[in-house]
């Protein structure tokens, strides 16, 4: 069974751009997460979809947005990039509580 | 107080030694957590999830939950070169099991 995959893996921006991060979860699995990693805050909670709805949000301005497709994909933006979001943006697709696997991520670089 | 709290490390492990790892959590609700192994640069990978209080084996690991301590571990027996890595302790939380809380984790270093 293939993985969670993520595109692109790499990506640099300007202050002010915005950006569209894609997620493809595992087949069959409905709920995905996104997660920013940085070396200050560690692994932080964005958002989570579940059938195409957001069931929680973590404490990011609303220039992060995220939705999710009929077949599962999610896509998270990212408006008006700061210095500061510069980070490995990760999502990861789950079936049942007792598991949550981690895509490669997304390495943005804001300049 | 973080939720979900880890001592950064490095813990520095002889090889074939055992690796000990903790995790503490503040939410007496919390009922499950995982552990993931970050390599340098890599994605997290999902090493095991525990819900009951005990142990619980895969392989060269097991994972301990004490509830009423509020604490989880993870051993690491046998440790290689390979082990090398950040481990991170995460705990779902109750109003949604796709939200994870986790820990700064904890830098493990396996010497030759």
């Amino acid at each position: 069974k293939a993985g969670v995959t993520q595109t692109p893996r790499y990506l640099i921006k300007t202050r002010g751009q915005q950006v569209t991060l894609s997620c493809s979860p595992i087949s069959g699995h409905r709920s995905v997460s996104w997660y920013q990693q940085t070396p200050g805050q560690g692994l932080q909670f964005l958002f989570e979809y579940f059938s195409e709805t957001q069931r929680n949000k973590g404490n990011f301005p609303g220039r992060f947005s995220g939705r999710q497709f009929s077949n599962s994909r999610s896509e998270m933006n990212v408006s008006t990039l700061e210095l500061g979001d510069s980070a490995l943006y990760l999502c990861a697709s789950s079936l049942s509580p007792r598991e949550q696997y981690f895509g490669p991520g997304t390495r943005l670089t804001v300049t | 107080q973080k939720e979900v709290e880890q001592n950064s490390g490095p813990l520095s492990v002889p090889e074939g030694a055992i690796a000990s790892l903790n995790c503490t959590y503040s939410d007496r609700g919390s009922q499950s957590f995982f552990w993931y192994r970050q390599y340098s640069g890599k994605s997290p990978e999902l090493i095991m999830f525990i819900y009951s209080n005990g142990d619980k084996e895969d392989g060269r690991f097991t994972a301990q939950l004490n509830k009423a301590s509020q604490y989880v571990s993870l051993l690491i027996r046998d440790s290689q070169p390979s082990d090398s890595a950040t481990y991170l302790c995460a705990a779902p939380r109750r109003d949604s099991w796709g939200k994870l809380q986790f820990g700064a984790g904890t830098q493990v270093v396996v010497t030759p």
